[in-house]
């Protein structure tokens, strides 16, 4: 079947600081990937994707590549602003269905 | 881009009352949307497929007596939670599929939520 695996947070960072959040997965054909951010209070919005192998996403200052032969599709951004506080998840997809297969999110806290 | 809404976006209700959530798509038709739930500081939990005209689809270890799902028309789904009960609290969030302008690749539309409180 398919899942999702995100690294363990919470993550704390100063302002300004490079973000890494890491994210794998396993899944039958070719999915596409996904990041999600929720905000405090909020619903999810997708904030980039990838809908085959090399494909980078970017949002925001985020970017996050498809990397087929690592089954990753790590999150980065170089400078973390205090807005940027949320809850992120990965996500994949595939088939038809539209049936979105998430990982249990991360909590990122960027402090001034 | 594609809208989804829900209503309402807080409940409180008393522990035995049943309580209806609506998800509707403003802008596109949807012959599919999906429910979940969300746990704090937790991630989603796919409930169940609402599928338009017909049964909706639960997970495993849903209830769906518990969980009333009617896909009424092409832009609108409601889940009813009934006979709420205080474990039954929870952040409930709605999605529907669509294809943006352009695009080959469904995507996901997320509503903003339902925060359900029972006493």
């Amino acid at each position: 079947g398919n899942s999702v695996t995100q690294m363990e947070g919470p993550v704390t960072l100063s302002e300004e600081a490079f973000l890494t959040i890491n994210c794998t997965y396993t899944a039958t054909g070719y999915p596409s990937l996904f990041w999600y951010v929720q905000y405090p209070g909020e619903g999810l919005q997708l904030l980039l994707k990838a809908t085959k192998a090399d494909d980078k996403g970017s949002n925001k200052g985020f970017e996050a590549t498809y990397r087929k032969e690592t089954t990753s599709f790590h999150l980065e951004k170089g400078s973390v602003q205090v807005s940027d506080s949320a809850v992120y998840f990965c996500a994949l997809l595939t088939g038809a269905n539209s049936k979105l297969t998430f990982g249990k999110g991360i909590t990122l806290s960027v402090r001034p | 881009g594609a809208v989804v809404s829900q209503h309402p976006s807080r409940v409180i209700c008393k522990s035995g009352t049943s309580v209806k959530i609506e998800c509707r798509s403003l802008d596109f038709q949807a012959t599919t949307m999906f429910w979940y739930r969300q746990f704090p500081k937790q991630s989603l939990m796919l409930m169940a497929t609402s599928n338009e005209g017909s049964k909706a689809t639960y997970e495993q270890g849903v209830e769906k007596d518990k969980f009333l799902i009617n896909h009424a028309s092409l832009t609108l789904s409601t889940l009813t939670v009934t006979s709420a009960h205080p474990e039954d609290s929870s952040f409930y969030i709605c999605s529907a599929p669509a294809r943006p302008l352009g695009s080959s690749y469904n995507e996901q539309f997320f509503g903003p939520g339902t925060r359900l409180t029972v006493l």
